[in-house]
């Protein structure tokens, strides 16, 4: 997998928007960029994923940049509930199994 | 989306003893399902590739005598865990990758030796 390095730790205000950044330079032009957010205690949960347009669905929205070296992905309107650690995971093949890495933990506060 | 369910969600044994944790897939066929393990404050690791019909792929360091893996069908792989030690309480978790190639997670279970 492509190595990706995000911040260990981010704080978000309630309603606001948190966005979180990601840095995969080695990426390749096939890859995707996979994004998962785990809430303690639970299995990590899809969020979004892009290979190199920007997406958006009902959960975050990803913007790429245009050399695919960077993501980040917002979550418009931050509430308590989407305090979780947040994995930014680049596989090498779009089917292959998906390595962690630390991920950014987000702190939304009231 | 697609639904992983992982049964037990918690599970105390005594030292010695076996667990088996079954995870499924409920609305898709899996060919494929990977297991995880992950320690407290720590990211996941992979443990195994699950492959229906075969024999699993163990990441290394993974003692595959120890964590028994079967995918007899589709939508079911089961993970032994035999002759558990303390060492081995964790968070243990599957997932399985569905036709759109998104992987989905079960719910965890957590695994306590004493």
């Amino acid at each position: 997998d492509a190595k990706t390095t995000q911040p260990t730790s981010m704080d978000c205000a309630e309603g606001r928007a948190a966005n979180l950044p990601c840095n995969h330079s080695t990426i390749s032009g096939n890859e995707y960029v996979y994004w998962y957010r785990q809430i303690h205690s639970q299995g990590p949960q899809y969020i979004i994923h892009g290979l190199k347009n920007n997406e958006t669905n009902e959960m975050a929205s990803l913007i790429i940049t245009e050399d695919r070296k960077s993501s980040t992905l917002i979550l418009p309107h931050a509430t308590l509930r989407d305090t979780a650690v947040y994995y930014c995971i680049v596989p090498h093949n779009a089917g292959n199994m998906l390595t962690f890495g630390g991920g950014t933990r987000l702190m939304v506060k009231p | 989306g697609a639904v992983v369910s992982q049964h037990p969600s918690w599970v105390i044994c005594k030292s010695g003893t076996s667990v088996k944790i079954e995870c499924r897939s409920l609305d898709f066929q899996a060919t494929t399902m990977f297991w995880y393990r992950q320690f407290p404050k720590q990211s996941l690791m992979l443990m195994a590739t699950s492959n229906e019909g075969s024999k699993a792929t163990y990441e290394q360091g993974v003692e595959k005598d120890k964590f028994l893996i079967n995918h007899a069908s589709l939508t079911l792989s089961t993970l032994t865990v035999t002759s558990a030690h303390p060492e081995d309480s964790s968070f243990y978790i599957c997932s399985a990758r569905d036709q759109t190639e998104k992987l989905f997670f079960g719910s965890g279970t957590q695994l306590s030796v004493l």
